[in-house]
Order: structure tokens, then sequence, then C-alpha cells
């Protein structure tokens, strides 16, 4: 069974701080997602990483794909409240597979 | 227009009650998913569908019950639950079933059993 450990559990920061949460496996996978869900409603994708070292950025939030493509991390400089939500990475298997989930780290943004 | 939609946004019912949960896709996806997310615990598989056939039952109990009548509609029927199948149910919609290809979820269901 594949698994997903996500830290920190929870996250709670004031605006302007930056932070990193992290997203590891012991399983290889062949590509990994980030998704973030903000209070009552669904996850919404930000991110997929394919290739291990990749390293993506989407305005302030920088995604990176570990070299052996077991982990992840998603650093976000200069939190802003609008930031708050839950982050959730999935990891891709190969083929015809369904996601692998982490249990998601809750971010607290304050003003 | 959302590209998921799910309804009811909330549910409250009782252990005897039968009720459903809806699910539409504006996508033109041909794969649609729900899933169970409860505090703590990662995102719970339930059911997969490729055009409207199931492909993927993850030991869901019988008191569920999924329909996907066609690509862009999914059910969840549901009867005679427990306390414990208090969640939010999240439905999904991909384009194909290949797990590469992102999932776009509705903003759920938030069911409470009494």
């Amino acid at each position: 069974t594949q698994l997903l450990e996500q830290s920190p559990q929870f996250l709670s920061i004031q605006e302007g701080e930056n932070l990193t949460v992290y997203c590891n496996s012991s399983s290889v996978f062949s590509s990994l997602q980030w998704y973030r869900q903000e209070p009552g409603e669904g996850p919404v994708l930000l991110v997929t990483v394919v290739t291990g070292g990749e390293v993506k950025k989407l305005k302030r939030l920088t995604f990176q794909f570990g070299d052996a493509r077991k982990d992840s991390s998603l650093h976000i400089t200069a939190a802003q409240p609008g930031d708050t939500g839950l982050y959730l990475c999935a990891g891709v298997g190969s083929g015809y597979s369904t996601l692998t989930f982490g249990k998601g780290t809750m971010l607290l943004v304050s003003p | 227009e959302t590209g998921v939609t799910q309804t009811p946004r909330h549910l409250v019912m009782g252990m005897t009650n039968k009720k459903s949960l809806k699910c539409e896709q504006h996508l033109g996806h041909n794969a649609m998913y729900w899933y169970k997310q409860s505090a703590k615990k990662p995102l719970e598989l339930m059911f997969v569908y490729s055009l409207e056939e199931r492909v993927e039952n993850n030991s869901v109990p019988s008191r569920f019950s999924p329909e996907c009548p066609n690509s862009s509609h999914l059910f969840l029927h549901l009867h005679t639950l427990q306390p414990e199948d208090s969640a939010l149910y999240l439905c999904a919609s991909s384009p194909g079933v290949y797990s590469n290809q992102p999932q776009h979820f509705g903003d759920g269901t938030r069911l409470s059993i009494l």
C-alpha cells in the first residue's frame, strides 16, 4: 500500500511569513499533484510535478519534486490570508491506477 | 457555471432514511469518482466509473450504492447509514480514468447521520 505523509498537519502563521510543507513517501510515484481545498469547497488542482528534481512556480508558491520521486515540498513566500486552506498532495501511479492522497496540511494565515 | 456540481450541499438524515447524492459534470469527461473525506484521514476513494461502467469499488459497504446513468451524471444512493458515515462526500471527474489526469472536484455534500 502506498502511503503519503504530509507535515505539518496544521500551521498557523501571520501574513507575510514564509512557510514550507512537505509530502513524503517510501514509494516512487510517476508524478505528484498538489491541491488546495478552501473551507466549504472541493479540492482544486494547483500543479503537477513530473520529473525528479523538477521545480515549478505558481506566483508565490514553489513546488519541488524530489530527485527520487518519493517526496515533494511546497514553499509559500509572503503568505496572505487568501492562502488559507487545506493543502493536499496526491501521488500518481503508472498506467491505470488511482491517486493516493495524503491527509493534508491545514494552513491558517492571519492578517 | 462550475465544472462539477453536487447537490445537496448539506444533508442530515436518520439511520433508517434513504437519500441520494447527485453529481453532474459539464466538462465532457469520461471518468467520475466518489470520495469520502473525514477529519484527520486521507481522501478515501469509494467508486470509479469510466464511461458509465464501474471499474473500481474500494470495499465500500453495501449501504452505499452508486449509479452512473450517463457520463455526465453520478449518484450515490444511501440506505441505513451509520453515525461513522458522517463526512464530506466529494464527487470528481477527469478526462479519462488514468491517474495522471487531473481530477476536477465538486464542492461536496456534507452528510450528518443522526
